[in-house]
């Protein structure tokens, strides 16, 4: 166990819905990251929260939204789903940068 | 921009082999250097790390990494395979003192281990 939680494991929807992933990051860490893994685009950077603000924002598409809540928790919001957003979406957490990212064990979305 | 480039997509070892995978990155700052490793199924777990210092980093399993400004490198290390080494492995780079930066990952290098 990582330390960092991601719910759900598994989810499957179809085209065009609305879902929401849910991260809880490592005790103390105040960033959370989350990243889209699929085969073709390997690991790519949504979008980073530290402290209830966002910090960065990466290849993030404009159907995608988060947010971090005061306990620290993120939500990852993808809606309109479309079949090429099926994949692999992780979440990490950091207390600094230095340190390196703790990851959970990811959500895998299919979209039918 | 950063990048990371793993050259290799797929690496095969056989078991007790030594192994070496590439890492080039591309960075405007003074790097942060990482490798994680993945098993299918799994999320990302950090192998070892390099800050400063000492351009050879030891890490968990067994693996060390080589640190070369000279050639923008890091590679991944290890002596003798073991069959449970079997798994996807990715290099990053992040920014050093910038704190909180995010992570650009490389592609990826798959490892396979035969008997």
């Amino acid at each position: 166990d990582s330390g960092v939680t991601q719910t759900p494991k598994h989810l499957i929807t179809a085209t065009g819905q609305r879902v929401t992933l849910r991260c809880s990051p490592r005790s103390g860490d105040l960033s959370v990251y989350w990243y889209q893994q699929s085969l073709d685009q390997g690991l790519q950077f949504l979008i980073q929260y530290y402290n209830g603000e966002e910090r960065a924002k990466g290849n993030i598409l404009e159907r995608f939204s988060a947010q971090q809540f005061p306990d620290l928790h993120s939500e990852l919001n993808l809606s309109s789903l479309e079949l090429g957003d099926s994949a692999l979406y992780f979440c990490a957490s950091s207390d600094k940068g230095g340190d390196g990212y703790t990851f959970g064990s990811g959500t895998r979305l299919t979209v039918v | 921009a950063q990048s990371v480039t793993q050259p290799d997509i797929h690496i095969t070892v056989s078991e007790g082999a030594s192994l070496e995978l590439r890492c080039n990155y591309s960075y405007g700052a003074t790097p942060y250097l990482f490798w994680y490793v993945q098993s299918p199924g799994q999320g990302l777990q950090l192998l070892l790390k390099y800050f400063s210092g000492d351009t050879l980093v030891q890490g968990i399993k067994g693996f060390e990494a080589e640190f070369k400004r000279s050639q923008s490198s890091f590679n991944l290390r290890k002596p003798s395979v073991h069959w449970s080494d079997a798994a996807e492995y990715f290099c990053a780079v992040g920014a050093l003192f910038s704190g909180n930066t995010p992570l650009v990952f490389g592609k990826g290098t798959r490892l396979s281990v035969i008997a």
